[in-house]
């Protein structure tokens, strides 16, 4: 079965530092992996993902993340972290075959400090 | 980008009645949407993955004639939430593949918060 992990509830940062959220998943064979953000009281934006090739993967709003294949990780980074990013952010993993949906990790709450 | 609506975006009703949440692909036609239940502070928990044409298939210990799903159409489907009492208030979200594309990616809606008095 196929499982995603997001080990800190919370990660606070102040702002103009960088950030990083973590991930790590569980899934047979080669991935897709995903981070989605969310705002208050909406639904879910893409920000990036990993489908293949370069591991590491630029996406939305000055964020990146790093496929780690030995580590089975996907940290998402991002070098200089900005008020507006305070938001739950969550990493999802999908198995390449099949039409199965995405399967979610619990979120992280980031909280950046002006 | 694909886009997803979902209507209304938030409702509130008495206990025992009914509500009904569309989900709409707006520039793509999906055959295969997903609804997912949020709790407050908590992730996404998966209830049925909607396929055009044919029953949804629902999570384990979701109760399907609590939660209706129809896809009739290739860009829309529905949540009708059944008899709603006060614990099936919860943000509702609904998401969609576009058929072929690269990844498996999921473009989400809005949500919708239902709220039971």
């Amino acid at each position: 079965a196929q499982s995603v992990a997001q080990p800190e509830d919370q990660v606070n940062v102040a702002e103009g530092n960088p950030l990083t959220v973590k991930c790590t998943y569980s899934v047979s064979g080669n991935p897709y992996l995903f981070w989605y953000v969310q705002y208050p009281n909406r639904g879910l934006q893409f920000l990036l993902k990993y489908i293949t090739g370069d591991n590491l993967v630029k996406g939305s709003y000055g964020f990146e993340a790093e496929f780690n294949k030995s580590q089975t990780s996907f940290h998402l980074k991002k070098p200089s972290a900005l008020v507006s990013d305070s938001a739950l952010y969550f990493c999802a993993v999908s198995p390449r075959t099949g039409n199965t949906p995405l399967v979610f990790g619990k979120g992280t709450r980031l909280s950046v400090i002006a | 980008g694909a886009v997803v609506s979902q209507h209304p975006s938030w409702v509130i009703c008495k206990s025992g009645t009914s509500v009904k949440i569309e989900c709409r692909s707006l520039d793509f036609q999906a055959t295969t949407m997903f609804w997912y239940r949020q709790f407050p502070k908590q992730s996404l928990m998966l209830m049925a993955t909607s396929n055009e044409g044919s029953k949804a298939t629902y999570e384990q210990g979701v109760e399907k004639d609590k939660f209706l799903i129809n896809h009739a159409s290739l860009t829309l489907s529905t949540l009708t939430v059944t008899s709603a009492h006060p614990e099936d208030s919860s943000f509702y979200i609904c998401s969609a593949r576009v058929p072929g594309g690269a990844g498996n990616e999921q473009f989400f809606g809005p949500g919708t918060r239902l709220t039971v008095l």
